[in-house]
């Protein structure tokens, strides 16, 4: 399975919003409303923060929403807090291997 | 408290097998898909397999397939990957973690364990 295609690295200075992009296909981005984003902190196991495209688990800051146009999904940042500062992950459904597969992963850095 | 809590990980030697655990507790385990996740060191995450409430649809990488198995017992509440003819790529930590929807696939994991090393090393 090919993985989903995120920016290697993205950079923003705190109070400002940033956007990070997840690319796929019409066989899992654009196909299914199964994207998710995942934040991981250094030695950290993945924390689960936007589900099936756009929605928020409990807990989760409303700082953070996704979003989706075509095959290309995103996930907005907004208010940027040093604490934000961790890697990204999205991740979809593909009917290419019935389950799912990752991006490549994406290192915020709050300037 | 939800609670997923891998074990089974170490150092075995390319070719060898291995067997992981995740105990889970705090959640009704039989009502929710479950996956294995992995990580390479210094890499991204790796989705290796995901097994349904019952047990009866597996699924898994072609990096693994053929080669790992996938397993629950739910009186137990425990989620099983067995590892065979293992190689040096394989060197990870593995998580294993919650379908966040009960009773349905949602593609989505809402609990994590903290993962157990595994290392493929001669």
């Amino acid at each position: 399975q090919s993985a989903l295609t995120q920016p290697a690295s993205v950079s923003g200075s705190p109070g400002q919003s940033i956007t990070i992009s997840c690319t796929g296909t019409s066989s899992d981005v654009g196909g299914y409303n199964y994207v998710s984003w995942y934040q991981q902190h250094p030695g950290k196991a993945p924390k689960l923060m936007i589900y099936e495209d756009n929605k928020r688990p409990s807990g989760v800051s409303n700082r953070f929403s996704g979003s989706k146009s075509g095959n290309t999904a995103s996930l907005t940042i907004s208010g940027l807090q040093a604490e934000d500062e961790a890697d990204y992950y999205c991740s979809s459904y593909t009917s290419s291997s019935t389950f799912g597969v990752f991006g490549g992963g994406t290192k915020l850095t709050v300037l | 408290e939800v609670q997923l809590v891998e074990s089974g990980g170490g150092l075995v030697q390319p070719g060898g097998s291995l067997r992981l655990s995740c105990a889970a507790s705090g959640f009704t385990f039989s009502s929710c898909a479950m996956s294995w996740v992995r990580q390479a060191p210094g890499k991204g995450l790796e989705w290796v397999s995901i097994i349904s409430t019952r047990g009866t649809n597996t699924y898994y990488a072609d990096s693994v397939k053929g080669r790992f198995t996938i397993s629950r017992d739910n009186s137990k509440n425990t989620l099983y990957l067995q590892m065979n003819s293992l190689r040096a790529e394989d060197t990870a930590v593995y998580y294993c973690a919650k379908d966040l929807r009960a009773g349905q696939w949602s593609y989505s994991m809402d609990v994590w364990g903290k993962g157990t090393t595994v290392t493929v090393s001669s």
